[in-house]
């Protein structure tokens, strides 16, 4: 399973973009990259998922360069509310084999007033 | 999205009895969940894959006999610690995969609370 490689900690103010980026770098053609939300005492949360270019949904935007050995989340105006753990994960989710996604340490994004 | 849920959210219990935690699919079936373990400020590691109608499979380290995973139906799957002790307790997260039309997505539960005194 590829590894990936993130920021342990990132500053934010409410109202503005967050951009946290992740290293996969030895990416296998055929696994998806997905990222996590977590709050404390919470089970993650998912977010997006992609497999490249960009993806956006309601919550965020996953940007996947064409060689995809990383992706970059973006959170767009942050609230209080985004203080959390967010994961990125990299795996082949349409497998058969059903594999379960191997967490890495996760990076702990904190919004200030 | 697929909701996933645990029961019960957090229990206490005593050294040496034995604790059984559910994790149910509601809106669709599984044949395969993955069960975890989250100690405080660490990242989630998984403990073991559960397969409907099978044994499970334990990662390296984890003890099938003192976690026992039954997996009996398409949307339940049980872990149950066994004479649990105070190093067992942690937060255990289950989780479960939804196939979408061209993507599957693995979605997890609430989690739940495991305290030993």
């Amino acid at each position: 399973l590829a590894k990936t490689t993130q920021p342990i900690s990132m500053d934010s103010y409410e109202g503005q973009e967050v951009n946290i980026t992740c290293s996969h770098n030895n990416i296998a053609t055929n696994d998806y990259i997905t990222w996590y939300q977590q709050f404390p005492s919470q089970g993650p949360r998912f977010i997006i998922q992609g497999y490249k270019t960009k993806v956006t949904n309601e919550v965020a935007s996953l940007f996947i360069p064409a060689d995809r050995k990383s992706s970059t989340l973006s959170l767009p105006r942050v609230s209080l509310s985004d203080t959390a753990v967010y994961y990125c994960l990299v795996g082949d989710i349409v497998d058969t084999g059903r594999r379960a996604l191997t967490f890495g340490s996760g990076t702990r994004l904190q919004v200030q007033p | 999205g697929a909701v996933v849920s645990q029961h019960p959210s957090w229990v206490i219990c005593k050294s040496g009895t034995s604790v059984k935690i559910e994790c149910r699919s509601l809106d669709f079936q599984a044949t395969t969940m993955f069960w975890y373990r989250q100690f405080p400020k660490q990242s989630l590691m998984l403990m073991a894959t559960s397969n409907e109608g099978s044994k499970a499979t334990y990662e390296q380290g984890v003890e099938k006999d003192k976690f026992l995973i039954n997996h009996a139906s398409l949307t339940l799957s049980t872990l149950t610690v066994t004479s649990a002790h105070p190093e067992d307790s942690s937060f255990y997260i289950c989780s479960a995969w939804t196939s979408g039309s061209s993507t599957d997505t693995q979605y997890f539960g609430p989690g739940t609370r495991l305290t030993v005194l």
